[in-house]
């Protein structure tokens, strides 16, 4: 079946240290995004991408980096410039971007230890 | 510029109550919408989605939204509820980019 797998399901940093969050989908979709859920404040759009080899920042892009080298992959490193980075993260796709559903992932909860 | 107002961030009903969360969208073009649910620790769920070809959209799991463009809402509706609707609901509208907008959420309860 087609899908987007987010790994590791659960994850947590250290203070001061970089952690990647992988995402792969097999639908085929051009476009790729990465979100953040906090409890009361919706999605928030951290970086999207509608191709392979460029990305865009979203609403809160501070302290995180994205690559997109091929396109079924979209991995999101929160770097330790994130001050607040416990939350609980989705990557989605869709077909083209403009207009379309995006399909999700079952995310990837980041905890501070 | 777009947004998404979800009114209540949490609505409670009896299981066979009528489920009603409401949505209300600011848009300068004729929006896409699109609800979504989400069940505890999972990623979100495409409910169903309005694309202008009509106003009334059904989804699955017998809910349903209305598009009503005088009142700028998409409230989304299910006759009766089960105790398995009980999650998170998103209001989402794409103004012809590539970004959806979410709203913040709704919780549904369902009590028996």
């Amino acid at each position: 079946d087609g899908g987007i797998t987010q790994s590791p399901k659960y994850l947590f940093r250290k203070e001061g240290q970089n952690v990647t969050l992988s995402c792969e989908q097999n639908l085929n979709h051009d476009a790729m995004y990465w979100y953040r859920q906090d409890p009361g404040q919706g999605l928030r759009l951290i970086y999207y991408s509608q191709i392979v080899n460029d990305f865009q920042k979203g609403d809160i892009a501070e302290g995180y980096s994205v690559s997109r080298e091929k396109k079924e992959s979209f991995p999101l490193t929160v770097t330790s410039a994130q001050k607040n980075p416990t939350a609980f993260y989705l990557c989605a796709s869709s077909i083209d971007g403009r207009n379309q559903p995006q399909h999700f992932g079952d995310g990837t909860r980041l905890s501070i230890l | 510029a777009q947004s998404v107002t979800q009114l209540g961030s949490h609505v409670s009903v009896s299981e066979g109550a009528l489920v009603l969360l409401r949505c209300n969208y600011s848009s300068s073009v004729p929006p896409y919408l699109f609800w979504y649910v989400q069940y505890p620790n999972q990623g979100l769920q495409l409910l169903l989605k309005y694309t202008s070809a009509a106003t009334l959209v059904k989804g699955i799991n017998g809910f349903e939204a209305e598009f009503k463009k005088s009142e700028t809402s998409f409230h989304l509706t299910k006759p009766s509820a089960h105790m398995s609707d009980a999650a998170e609901y998103f209001c989402a509208v794409s103004e012809n980019t590539d970004k959806l907008i979410f709203g913040t959420g709704t919780r549904l309860q369902v009590f028996p």
